[in-house]
């Protein structure tokens, strides 16, 4: 299997906290994990790459220094959202790209759900 | 940014009929992409994928066609059932193994 898991599935913040998401593959390592943003109703938007032993890589617009990742070992990775406003709320979907599997194929976590009062 | 428009096209099919969902993407260059599922508030849920080198690939149920021509993706399920009611995502894969979804497809089975 290719299983990857989120934690927490929700969580419920203050306006100004810093609240951390874990994304862990449990059955494959990933030296690469990817970081999305969904909406009501919309798409997936990727915002950054994740790499392990390196920095990750962002997308255009978005901001490093709010959402900080950190891979620490081949099967998790960290997004940090910090300090959190309303408009971050969001559904926060990750990714991982297993690793000697011959496959360009990305599993996908169950995504957390983020609430900032 | 993000897209502003809050409503998903629908297909609304009956239990048993064939379902196609239809995507377009944009970069000529992509040479990967991956039919995916979602259900409401989980993750996307891998269907089937499909490399430029082909243009019809099947799975059970499902078939992907792809149409570099005119950049176009299409998805076909067969004999539809109702837990195939969800939202449909294509997605191309570009630089570095980086996926960029489509807008989605809200898929509703009547039974």
């Amino acid at each position: 299997g290719a299983v990857v898991s989120q934690h927490p599935s929700w969580v419920i913040c203050k306006s100004g906290t810093s609240v951390k998401i874990e994304c862990r593959s449990l059955d494959f390592q990933a030296t690469t994990m990817f970081w999305y943003r969904q909406f009501p109703k919309q798409s997936l938007m990727l915002m950054a790459t994740s790499n392990e032993g390196s920095k990750a890589t962002y997308e255009q617009g978005v901001e490093k220094d709010k959402f900080l990742i950190n891979h620490a070992s081949l099967t998790l990775s960290t997004l940090t959202v910090t300090s959190a406003h309303p408009e971050d709320s969001s559904f926060y979907i990750c990714s991982a790209h297993p690793m000697d599997r011959g496959t360009d194929t990305q599993y996908f976590g169950p995504g957390t759900r983020l609430t900032v009062l | 940014g993000e897209s502003v428009g809050l409503h998903l096209p629908t297909l609304s099919v009956q239990e048993g009929d064939n379902s196609i969902i239809n995507c377009a993407y944009s970069n000529s260059a992509s040479d990967y992409f991956i039919w995916y599922k979602q259900e409401s508030g989980k993750g996307p849920q891998f269907i089937i994928d499909i490399r430029s080198n082909m243009d019809k690939r099947q799975g059970q149920r499902v078939t992907v066609l792809l149409n570099k021509t005119v950049k176009h993706l299409s998805l076909q399920i067969a004999a539809t059932q109702p837990g195939d009611s969800a939202v449909y995502f294509c997605a191309e894969m570009y630089g570095n193994n980086r996926l960029a979804f489509g807008k989605g497809n809200q898929v509703v089975v009547i039974p």
